[in-house]
């Protein structure tokens, strides 16, 4: 079956310059994530969305970041005036439902390079 | 708050021997642990998760875990590697208060020798 799904699968924008990142979950997964992953910060949690409650907006860097979840399937990641040290890969995940022990899915991710 | 630690970034091991990569968490109730693996370019494969039922946890590819709480640990085990094993493993920790996000370790990349 399909799995998760990320695009761009790569990103090169100008310092400065605003980003969407796209995520589109498993078919009936309630839960969605969004994780980045760094060289020198490793895997990041960023936010999680669980059906129709308020997201966990907890791991996100700054107010330059935000994130939705339209319809309670497909999500985007926004970033604006994007630095430098956003460069990352940026990875959505879904799971089956919001429960600690639930296993999560991951797309291939969004890899980002900020000139 | 709680954490993982993977002990040693990088461990190498010949096609056959046997595979040991260290995991240790730190949570202030029963957690939920899992192991994920993750090739180049792409996303993370979830290998074997722990959920407080057994305490020895079988995945995919031979790979196995122990969830030790005397000992905080959950290291990833296989009897015998494979070339293709080489990859990036990463263990992780969820609590049963936060949502089922994950806080991961720091990875460890596998090397496998001919």
């Amino acid at each position: 079956g399909a799995g998760v799904s990320q695009s761009p699968s790569n990103k090169v924008t100008e310092k400065g310059k605003d980003v969407e990142l796209r995520c589109d979950p498993i078919s009936g997964h309630t839960a969605l994530y969004w994780y980045r992953q760094s060289l020198g910060q490793g895997l990041e949690f960023l936010i999680y969305f669980q059906g129709n409650s308020a997201p966990d907006k907890s791991g996100l860097p700054s107010d330059r970041f935000s994130a939705e979840r339209t319809g309670g399937s497909v999500s985007t990641l926004t970033i604006q005036r994007t630095q430098q040290e956003d460069s990352a890969v940026y990875l959505c995940a879904s799971s089956l439902a919001g429960a600690s022990n639930q296993p999560q899915h991951f797309g291939d991710g969004t890899r980002l390079s900020i000139l | 708050a709680q954490s993982v630690t993977q002990l040693g970034s990088h461990v190498s091991v010949s096609e056959g021997a046997l595979v040991l990569l260290r995991c240790n968490y730190s949570s202030s109730v029963p957690p939920y642990l899992f192991w994920y693996v993750q090739y180049p370019n792409q996303g993370l494969q979830l290998l074997l998760k722990y959920t407080s039922a057994a305490t020895l946890v079988k995945g995919i590819n031979g790979f196995e875990a122990e969830f030790k709480k005397s000992e905080t640990s959950f290291h990833l085990t296989k009897p015998s590697a494979h070339m293709s094993d080489a990859a990036e493993y990463f263990c992780a920790v969820s609590e049963s208060r936060q949502g089922g996000k994950l806080i991961f370790g720091q990875g460890t990349e596998l090397s496998v020798k001919p």
